[in-house]
């Protein structure tokens, strides 16, 4: 069974960071692609990175510039999401979601996602 | 960007009832396209893929279609459980982009 699970929530300051992880398990995690999605309070869902399998390629949403670093350890299966410079806008549930297939590039599986908040 | 844009933004219909949800993109992304289901408090789920294809365990009611910039996410016999957020995805270009969703409510 393919399970996520992400951690490393909370509430930190404007201006912070903070570190997201995302312990995977049930498939060949070198094998995949993965991704960081993020949702909101009561918005629609945002992607915000990506990695490949191998680890070499890296890709962002603009929006972030330049604040955010995806990163993978294949040793303990292990995506994540290094944030930095934190603005109330980065306030959302992130997800960490497995990349299905690399040519139509979409989403097989979810985690149950971490909330960050982001506030003095 | 590619935006894609998600009609209706509210679809209230009845228990056994056809559903039908728009996703239209604004410049083609061939078929190159996802739907997911989200309810409240849960992660997205994968609904169709490639425009078309259901994925693992997707019952047979939901069913995709289109290509190129028009697409269509058709629930043929609403079932209680089917009340819930619906996102449509594109992954032709970087960055990867989401439509804003369609809201379907009971009526």
């Amino acid at each position: 069974e393919v399970q996520l699970l992400e951690s490393g929530g909370d509430l930190v300051q404007p201006g912070g960071s903070l570190s997201l992880s995302c312990a995977t398990s049930g498939f060949t995690f070198t094998n995949y692609a993965m991704t960081w999605v993020r949702q909101a309070p009561g918005k629609g869902l945002e992607w915000v990175s990506s990695i490949s399998a191998s680890g070499s390629a890296t890709f962002y949403a603009d929006s972030l510039k330049g604040r955010f670093t995806i990163s993978r350890d294949s040793s303990k299966n292990t995506l994540f999401l290094q944030m930095n410079s934190l603005t109330a806008e980065d306030t959302a549930v992130y997800y960490c979601a497995k990349v299905r297939d690399t040519i139509y590039y979409f989403f097989d599986y979810w985690g149950q996602g971490t909330l960050v908040t982001v506030s003095s | 960007e590619i935006v894609l844009i998600q009609s209706p933004a509210t679809l209230s219909l009845s228990p056994g009832e056809r559903a039908t949800l728009s996703c239209r993109a604004s410049q083609s992304v061939s078929s190159y396209l996802a739907w997911y289901q989200q309810k409240p408090g849960q992660a997205p789920r994968l609904l169709i893929y490639g425009a078309s294809n259901r994925a693992t365990g997707i019952p047979a009611r939901f069913s995709g279609s289109g290509s190129g910039t028009d697409f269509t996410l058709t629930i043929s016999s609403l079932e209680p459980e089917d009340f819930a957020v619906y996102y449509c995805q594109q992954g032709r270009n970087w960055p990867i982009t989401f439509g804003q969703g369609t809201r379907l409510e009971i009526k």
